[in-house]
């Protein structure tokens, strides 16, 4: 079974500093993976997927984040963190169900603090 | 449009009411999904409906009943609800139940009394 392990449930950067995200998946087959941010009371936006060919995504809101297959890691960076940016942000891995229908696999979420 | 819309937005029920969750997607998506998030936690999958038929239910308590009356439309019925089941409920739609990417609604924040 697929997983996803999210380290650091919380992150604190200074406005205008690098935002990094971590993400490691575990999976027997390439992986379809994303990055879903969430303001409080809100749904989830989806920042960006990987699903094949270049493995550096560029996502909405200045966001990107590179797949390396051999180190498992799915993380997302930002250069420069901004006050919006403060919000939930959530992994994702697809699992393919028994007659085709994906199923998410989510972390269990980071929550980043932008300190001005 | 990557818009799916959820009503209401906030829900205060007693435990013997029955109540309905909407949900609604334009996107001419085949797979609508209903998300159970308590808080601080990740979204936990309840049900997917692939061309408006049941296709996972994940041994969801028969007190929340998913009813996919179109393509379009998602509803969860709320009957005889506990407190422990306060929360944000979450719908999402992708393209079809085999389409990767899943577009999320803005929820339901459900209260039980």
């Amino acid at each position: 079974a697929q997983s996803v392990t999210q380290l650091g449930s919380h992150v604190s950067v200074s406005e205008g500093a690098l935002v990094l995200l971590r993400c490691n998946y575990s999976s027997s087959v390439p992986p379809y993976l994303f990055w879903y941010v969430q303001y409080p009371n809100q749904g989830l936006q989806l920042l960006l997927k990987y699903t094949t060919g270049a493995t550096l995504v560029k996502g909405i809101n200045g966001f990107e984040a590179e797949f390396k297959k051999s180190e498992t890691s799915f993380h997302l960076t930002k250069p420069s963190a901004h006050m919006s940016d403060a919000a939930e942000y959530f992994c994702a891995v697809s699992d393919i169900r028994g007659g085709g229908t994906y199923k998410y696999i989510f972390g269990t979420g980071t929550r980043l603090k932008v300190l001005a | 449009d990557t818009e799916v819309t959820q009503t209401p937005k906030h829900l205060v029920m007693g435990m013997t009411n029955k109540k309905s969750l909407k949900c609604e997607q334009h996107m001419g998506h085949r797979a609508m999904y209903w998300y159970k998030q308590k808080a601080k936690k990740p979204p936990e999958l309840m049900f997917v409906y692939s061309y408006e038929k049941l296709s996972i239910n994940e041994s969801v308590p028969s007190r929340f009943s998913p009813e996919c009356p179109n393509s379009s439309l998602l509803n969860l019925h709320l009957h005889a609800l506990q407190p422990e089941d306060s929360a944000l409920y979450l719908c999402a739609s992708s393209q079809d139940s085999t389409t990767d990417t899943q577009y999320f609604g803005p929820g339901t924040r459900l209260t039980v009394l």
